[in-house]
């Protein structure tokens, strides 16, 4: 089945500086991968997301790559604020499979 | 905030007990899936229901049922609870369309104790 690594487990950042979050897939038949952010205490919110058919996509300072060959996707955010502070999960999805299957999750800490 | 709503928000039970679960899917959702957070880990999949049926499950043993109500509710069921059940228990909804993979928007989840 699946398996998605996350790397690193917790990253801090001073404001205004970018952080990166890479996570590798095992499945080549994966073909959609969303983004989530967990706050304290909160169920996981979507952030961004990415199909096999497209390589980048940006939504203002958030942006994810995608790089099938090698079966891995990264999420960039750029500017950073204290308020992007939270843990964030990459997750993959087999077509035609129901479940999402997470990587172990990334505690993103922004200093000011 | 996403539409999806569960409860309760907090539940502590004892080994052994039963517990459910319910969650209400964002309109026009039609799919709803479960999944199991232990504490410091990604969700696990439970299962997913699509019109009332269930369409795919984890590696979750049969004590974790669930329902699907006509207007796409859902239940999760856990019967023997364990220690290890504790967890946060999430529901996500979606609208597939065409067997394309769509979006799953998550509710707040309820959080399990099991003592």
């Amino acid at each position: 089945g699946e398996n998605v690594e996350q790397h690193p487990s917790t990253l801090s950042v001073q404001e205004g500086d970018s952080a990166v979050i890479k996570c590798t897939y095992s499945d080549s038949a994966s073909n959609y991968f969303p983004w989530y952010k967990q706050e304290l205490g909160k169920g996981p919110q979507l952030i961004i997301d990415i199909r096999s058919n497209v390589g980048e996509k940006k939504d203002q300072r958030i942006a994810v790559t995608l790089n099938k060959t090698a079966k891995h996707f990264s999420l960039h955010i750029t500017e950073t604020q204290p308020e992007d502070s939270a843990v964030y999960f990459c997750a993959a999805q087999i077509q035609g499979a129901q479940k999402l299957v997470f990587g172990q999750g990334t505690r993103l800490t922004i200093n000011p | 905030e996403t539409g999806v709503t569960q409860s309760p928000t907090h539940l502590i039970k004892t080994r052994g007990q039963q517990v459910t679960l319910r969650c209400s899917s964002q309109s026009g959702h039609n799919t709803v899936s479960w999944y199991q957070q232990a504490l410091g880990q990604g969700p696990q999949f439970i299962f997913q229901y699509y019109r009332e049926e269930e369409n795919g499950r984890g590696n979750f043993p049969p004590r974790f049922s669930g329902l699907q109500f006509p207007n796409y509710s859902s239940e999760l069921n856990v019967n023997a609870l364990e220690l290890d059940d504790s967890a946060l228990y999430l529901c996500a909804s979606s609208h597939p369309v065409g067997g394309r993979a769509e979006t799953q928007y998550f509710g707040p989840g309820t959080r399990l104790l099991v003592l």
